[in-house]
């Protein structure tokens, strides 16, 4: 069965500092794989999606995301935090039956002054 | 282009009581979701449905929570009777079509709050 693991369900960052939320997946087949941000009180966002086009995906807000099948990862980086990147976060795949989606578990970001 | 819709976005109910939901697709966008996102978890997919027609249901609770897509296009989730761990954030999503790569579009929310 396919399963996505995000590792650390709270991440702090300094504003300005590197952001890196981490997302692996286990799947014989290589999936469709994405990102999703949730603010408070909102749905779901997409943020970037890999479709076995490039393995580098760069998305919205700054965000970019690398697929690494030899790791089975699909961790999402921003280069510079800011204070309205405060969210959580979750990963996604699809491999299985149409569009339907698999999702790990989130990751709360804060951003810190 | 409008997003998708939901509404209430807030509900509290006893337990036992029955509950409804409603949502309205982006225009066009043939499948639609119905997801139940517990607090401090993902979204887990109850009911998906392209156009009309039901794909995948296999983690509905079918003995107490129903939906349905007459028309194609809007859709009602219904729990009855409901149970205190029904309480959650129950999220609408659309796309495209059916195909893998299409990203889902999601609405904001129902908040349900059963005591």
């Amino acid at each position: 069965a396919q399963s996505v693991t995000q590792l650390g369900s709270h991440v702090s960052v300094s504003e300005g500092a590197l952001v890196l939320l981490r997302c692996n997946y286990s799947s014989s087949v290589p999936p469709y794989l994405f990102w999703y941000v949730q603010y408070p009180n909102q749905g779901l966002q997409l943020l970037l999606k890999y479709t076995s086009a490039a393995t580098l995906v760069k998305g919205i807000n700054g965000f970019e995301a690398e697929f690494k099948k030899s790791e089975t990862s699909f961790h999402l980086t921003k280069p510079s935090a800011h204070m309205s990147d405060a969210a959580e976060y979750f990963c996604a795949a699809n491999t299985g039956t149409a569009s339907k989606l698999t999702f790990g578990t989130g990751t709360r970001l804060q951003v810190t002054l | 282009e409008a997003g998708v819709a939901q509404s209430p976005r807030y509900k509290i109910i006893e337990k036992r009581q029955s509950v409804a939901f409603w949502c309205n697709p982006i225009s066009g966008h043939a499948t639609l979701y119905w997801y139940q996102q517990i607090l401090g978890q993902g979204p887990k997919l109850l009911i998906q449905f392209q156009n009309n027609g039901v794909v995948d249901d296999s983690q509905l609770p079918k003995d107490r929570f129903s939906a349905e897509r007459l028309k194609g296009v809007d859709s009602t989730l219904k729990i009855q009777p409901a149970k205190l761990e029904d309480s959650a954030v129950y999220l609408c999503a659309s796309s495209l079509d059916l195909a893998k790569a299409m990203g889902q579009y999601f609405g904001p929310g129902t908040r349900l709050t059963v005591l």
